[in-house]
């Protein structure tokens, strides 16, 4: 059983393009992060939210916690080649005392020039 | 770059073989994490150490073990390996707010 599922798990668009990643589960977490791997390389922390309803905006990336700090989404404006990745969504449980971080299965994203 | 070190880069071993993996948080961070992503199990949690202590364990293996050392540096030993262990192995650390984790780089471990 995925504790974290990302929609959709891939994703191919035109440069311009905008998108939205979404990522849900039944569980509430303290916190929820995002992170971007590219091939053969170790995932990258975007951003963090910590509070339900809170929105980060990274330059062309939003992201929202949702108001149960039960799900999140990701969304790109304009989306460029330089986007193109596998995008990770993870959350650390509330009911968990551990640093331990619940991964979801990915969102692979291909932004075609 | 992520300030997180891991040695070495690629592996490649037989199987029924035993490798250390090597990896250095980044300075001050207590925590250290490793995981094993495969194409088909995406990042898989195996065990997390927090200043020289375990603290969680996910899907490791018993014929892995993991240890973290008193400058905080942390291998991960694994033994009797077989083709199915070929993944990519990553360790992370982590500050401790909000459980934020920066990645090293990996170890390519190939079994043949």
């Amino acid at each position: 059983t995925q504790l974290l599922e990302q929609s959709p798990q891939f994703l191919s668009i035109q440069e311009g393009e905008n998108l939205t990643v979404y990522c849900n589960s039944s569980s509430v977490f303290s916190s929820l992060q995002w992170y971007r791997q590219e091939p053969g390389e170790g995932p990258v922390l975007l951003v963090t939210v910590v509070t339900g309803g809170e929105v980060k905006k990274l330059k062309r990336l939003t992201f929202q916690f949702g108001d149960a700090r039960k799900d999140s989404s990701l969304h790109i404006t304009a989306a460029q080649p330089g986007d193109t990745g596998l995008y990770l969504c993870a959350g650390d449980k509330a009911s968990s005392n551990t640093g331990k971080l619940i991964f979801g299965q990915g969102t692979t994203l291909q932004v075609k020039p | 770059d992520s300030g997180v070190t891991q040695t070495p880069k690629h592996l490649i071993t037989a199987t029924g073989q035993r490798v250390t993996l090597r990896c250095s948080p980044r300075s001050g961070d207590l925590s250290v994490y490793w995981y094993q992503q495969s194409l088909d199990q995406g990042l898989q949690f195996l065990i997390q150490y927090y200043n020289g202590e375990e603290r969680a364990k996910g899907n490791i293996l018993e014929r892995f073990s993991a240890q973290q050392f008193p400058d905080l540096h942390s291998e991960l030993n694994l033994s009797s390996l077989e083709l199915g262990d070929s993944a990519l192995y990553f360790c992370a650390s982590s500050p401790g707010r909000y459980n934020e984790q920066f990645f090293g780089p990996g170890t390519r471990l190939t079994v043949l």
